[in-house]
């Protein structure tokens, strides 16, 4: 079954590292998102890729970076530049037809040790 | 721009009880127009959608009708379970020009035996 995955479910950063969190889908979207959801929260976003070697600044991308080489794989560094790190990263994918909404991962949860 | 205004949470109900979700929207263009569950500690289910004026979506008892006279997509159910507890965003995606989704701020429902 086509899908949206993220990896690490889980994962832990010391303050001052960069960590690279995953989205890998096999549905041949050419959209992916990434958002960062805080506690209690809606969505923000962080970047945005509508083609293979493009990408768009979303509402909060400062301190983070992504690069969309593969149309399957849009992978976000959260830099040591990101003073806030700890949330509840969300990847998602879409078509460009308006009516056919997005496809999400099931998230990545980072915290700062 | 693009809004989605969603009815303020966090919504308590009883097991049973009949729900709505309020949701209005502005848009620039001509919409689709979408529900979103979250489960805690997951990604975002497409939960409903419709594409034009008039359409009722409807999955897992749930029901919206696209109001375009009201500009509205309110969210309802009959009788809710305690398994339908959850963060619910209502959201637009122009259907021309490949625009990103608009989310509303989320309402968190939490039902009670």
């Amino acid at each position: 079954d086509g899908g949206i995955t993220q990896s690490p479910k889980y994962l832990f950063r010391k303050e001052g590292q960069n960590v690279t969190l995953s989205c890998e889908q096999n549905l041949n979207h050419d959209a992916m998102y990434w958002y960062r959801q805080d506690p209690g929260q809606g969505l923000r976003l962080i970047y945005y890729s509508q083609i293979v070697n493009d990408f768009q600044k979303g509402d909060i991308a400062e301190g983070y970076s992504v690069s969309r080489e593969k149309k399957e794989s849009f992978p976000l560094t959260v830099t040591s530049a990101q003073k806030n790190p700890t949330a509840f990263y969300l990847c998602a994918s879409s078509t460009g037809q308006g009516a056919h909404g997005y496809t999400f991962g099931s998230g990545t949860r980072l915290t700062v040790v | 721009g693009d809004s989605v205004t969603q009815m303020e949470g966090p919504v308590t109900l009883s097991e049973e009880a009949f729900l709505t979700i309020n949701c209005t929207y502005t848009a620039t263009g001509y919409p689709s127009l979408f529900w979103y569950v979250q489960y805690p500690g997951e990604g975002l289910q497409l939960l409903l959608k419709a594409t034009k004026a008039d359409d009722k979506g409807s999955n897992k008892g749930f029901e919206a009708t696209y109001r375009k006279e009201t500009t509205s997509f309110h969210l309802e159910k009959g009788s809710v379970q305690v398994s339908d507890s959850a963060v619910y965003f209502c959201a637009l995606r122009l259907n021309f020009g490949n625009e990103k989704l608009t989310f509303g701020t989320g309402t968190r429902l939490t039902i009670i035996p």
